[in-house]
């Protein structure tokens, strides 16, 4: 069964630092999104991704994080300058359609864990 | 503002024990997602529904629209069905989901 893949699994970056978190998606599949969660915290919806522009973002998701497709299988997930706080697990996920219907379900990768020192 | 309870924070059931997770929500929805992260951080998609009742092999997930309340069960619960089961509503699009904090399943042999 095709799944979502996520790289690095665990990566650890200091303070201040650029990191870029790896998605790639289903091939089919045309929505993307990034949700984190921190540890002991439930998961928070980041963004989501369609089209190549952003159709959704939370109030979480600020200057300091972009995403971007760069090419027809990645999407990615970048954190300008690390802080301390945006240590937590960042699931990527992928779904084929959009719709009033609801008609399809999300596919999770398995999380990369970021741990900023 | 949207917010997902769900109860019991914990359970902890024998093998074999019928399992009853609840989830409310505040506001009306479209569609709710249960879902199950395993052990390691990873998740998996149980079910999406919007109305009446989905079952998939030992899971039944039920949900009340007017009553703003989803329900998951477990029949005959098996140890490897211990996990934590988060319930997860449509905050805007589909993918904006707001998410319960969860409720963490051990199931003893």
């Amino acid at each position: 069964e095709p799944e979502v893949t996520q790289t690095p699994s665990h990566q650890v970056t200091q303070m201040g630092q650029e990191v870029i978190l790896r998605c790639v998606p289903i091939s089919n599949h045309l929505y993307f999104y990034w949700y984190r969660q921190i540890l002991g915290q439930k998961v928070e919806f980041l963004v989501s991704f369609y089209n190549n522009e952003i159709s959704e973002k939370s109030e979480i998701f600020d200057d300091q994080f972009s995403v971007e497709r760069p090419d027809g299988s990645n999407f990615t997930l970048k954190i300008r300058s690390t802080k301390l706080e945006d240590s937590a697990m960042y699931f990527c996920a992928s779904s084929e359609a959009q719709g009033p219907l609801m008609s399809s379900p999300l596919h999770f990768g398995n999380g990369t864990r970021l741990t900023v020192t | 503002k949207n917010e997902v309870e769900q109860s019991p924070q914990n359970l902890t059931a024998q093998e074999g024990e019928f399992i009853t997770i609840n989830c409310s929500y505040s506001v009306g929805i479209s569609a709710l997602h249960w879902l199950q992260q395993h052990p390691g951080g990873g998740i998996v998609s149980l079910f999406m529904l919007s109305s009446g009742k989905k079952k998939h092999g030992r899971l039944i997930a039920t949900i009340n629209i007017q009553e703003k309340h989803s329900s998951l069960h477990i029949t005959a619960s098996h140890p490897r069905d211990s996990a934590v089961y988060i319930c997860a509503v449509i905050g805007g699009s589909q993918g904006n989901l707001i998410f319960g904090k969860g409720t963490k399943l051990s199931v003893k042999p």
